[in-house]
């Protein structure tokens, strides 16, 4: 059973970076059929995508539009997790934050219990 | 990115009702169509991929069907713990998987 758990902070400074990382049990940060990603949810925006990254021989990483430029995540494979970084946030930021993984389907099968994620100083 | 538009934003059944949501697609999606379910402090649950593949589990009065742009999850017979938020999400713009706003169910 694949799990994925969720830590860092909860609140953050405006202008700040946002952290998260989200720890793999039961699969592979390196694994060939599936890509891993984070995904907030807010409600002036809903359920968006952020980013995510996958590795097929070699690492490939995708980010949304609404926030290219200020994010980057990264796959630790010593550690079996990845890891999402948001610069200079703003309270617009502010968001309940999910990883996710995509497997057959494809659909976002697996996700982790949710970051809520405050910006404010 | 390609927009999913759900109706109704919100709706109230009585328990044993059939329910339909519906979801419209601004392409051609093919059946690249899930259905999630979200319940109050949890993560969405995937129901339904491919627009009418149930996932393992899911009860049988949950249905998914059509394809191209326009798609619908009947929930038939419905249960108290049916009482969620229902959102679709095109899986065919990889990897920029985008969501509808979802309908918010609430069991009478």
């Amino acid at each position: 059973q694949v799990q994925l758990q969720q830590s860092g902070p909860g609140l953050v400074k405006p202008s700040q970076t946002l952290s998260l990382t989200c720890a793999i049990s039961g699969d592979s940060v390196s694994s060939n059929s599936a890509a891993w990603n984070w995904i907030r949810q807010s409600p002036s925006r809903g359920l968006e995508w952020l980013g995510g990254t996958y590795y097929r021989s070699t690492w490939y990483r995708n980010y949304a539009s609404s926030v290219n430029g200020r994010i980057t995540i990264n796959a630790d494979t010593s550690k079996n997790q990845f890891s999402l970084q948001l610069d200079s946030v703003t309270p617009e930021d502010t968001a309940m934050y999910y990883c996710a993984r995509t497997g057959w389907g494809p659909t976002y099968d697996y996700w982790g219990q949710g970051s809520l994620v405050t910006v404010s100083s | 990115d390609i927009q999913m538009t759900q109706s109704p934003s919100s709706l109230s059944a009585s328990v044993g009702d059939r329910v339909t949501i519906t979801c419209r697609a601004s392409e051609s999606i093919s059946t690249y169509l899930n259905w999630y379910q979200q319940k109050p402090g949890e993560a969405p649950k995937v129901l339904i991929s491919a627009a009418s593949s149930l996932q393992n589990g899911v009860p049988s009065r949950f249905t998914g069907s059509g394809s191209g742009t326009d798609f619908t999850l009947t929930i038939t017979s419905l249960q108290p713990e049916d009482s969620a938020t229902y959102y679709c999400q095109q899986s065919y713009s990889s990897p920029r998987f985008t969501f509808g706003q979802g309908t918010k169910l609430q069991i009478k």
